[in-house]
């Protein structure tokens, strides 16, 4: 069995400070693990993924996430947040013999002040 | 390359009527995947198909049912609506199933939002 807790239902930050998304797992195997960002009425776009080769993952538009197995953690990072960033952001997590059964945390949302 | 195409994007159905949603996924894809998406239960997985089979199921009740044509196109029904049923369905294709490649990322429609009244 797996899930996914995203610890902060809602994070507010102003344009140009970082971003952290926080998000913590449990998986009974070795897991594989992804973030998704939505915008309002759009599907889910993916930003980056962790197969078990390097444990910091570098994603697109300026996204990064480290895997740490210790803390099960998979936080979502970003230096220098830009408007367009608001969204809801996925943290998700998927057996590797699950096909495309994945398994979404509850969502963050992400606002961004000017 | 066109993506992945959900039609249509609204619907509005009366408790206890049926439904069907389409799912066109991107051209050369042979896995579609369905979830729901509300805001109590977030996003959660219905089924995925291969190759017009069925291969993973969610923990749904039998009402919702799918398929998947020769041409990879996908459909899902849900029987006897409950206005719980109410969400945005998002369909999401890629070239295998996860499980034969790491390198086959899912992409994801825009959704059919149905209101159940």
């Amino acid at each position: 069995a797996q899930s996914v807790t995203q610890l902060d239902s809602h994070v507010s930050v102003s344009e140009g400070t970082p971003v952290l998304l926080r998000c913590n797992y449990s998986s009974s195997y070795s897991p594989s693990l992804f973030w998704y960002v939505q915008h309002p009425n759009k599907g889910l776009q993916l930003l980056l993924k962790y197969t078990s080769a390097a444990t910091l993952v570098k994603g697109i538009n300026g996204f990064e996430a480290e895997f740490k197995k210790s803390e099960t953690s998979f936080h979502l990072t970003k230096p220098s947040a830009h408007m367009s960033d608001a969204a809801e952001y996925f943290c998700v997590v998927s057996a590797r013999n699950a096909g495309n059964m994945l398994t979404f945390g509850g969502g963050t949302r992400l606002m961004v002040k000017p | 390359k066109a993506g992945v195409t959900q039609t249509p994007r609204y619907l509005i159905k009366t408790r206890g009527q049926q439904v069907t949603l389409s799912c066109s996924p991107i051209s050369g894809h042979r896995s579609v995947s369905w979830y729901q998406q509300t805001p109590g239960q977030g996003l959660q997985f219905l089924f995925e198909y291969f190759s017009e089979t069925q291969r993973n199921k969610g923990n749904f009740p039998g009402r919702f049912s799918g398929r998947q044509f020769s041409n990879s196109r996908s459909e899902m029904n849900v029987s006897t609506l409950e206005l719980g049923d109410s969400a945005l369905y998002l369909c999401a294709s890629s070239l295998w199933m996860r499980e034969a490649s790491d390198n086959s990322p899912l992409h994801f429609g825009n959704g059919t939002r149905l209101t159940v009244t």
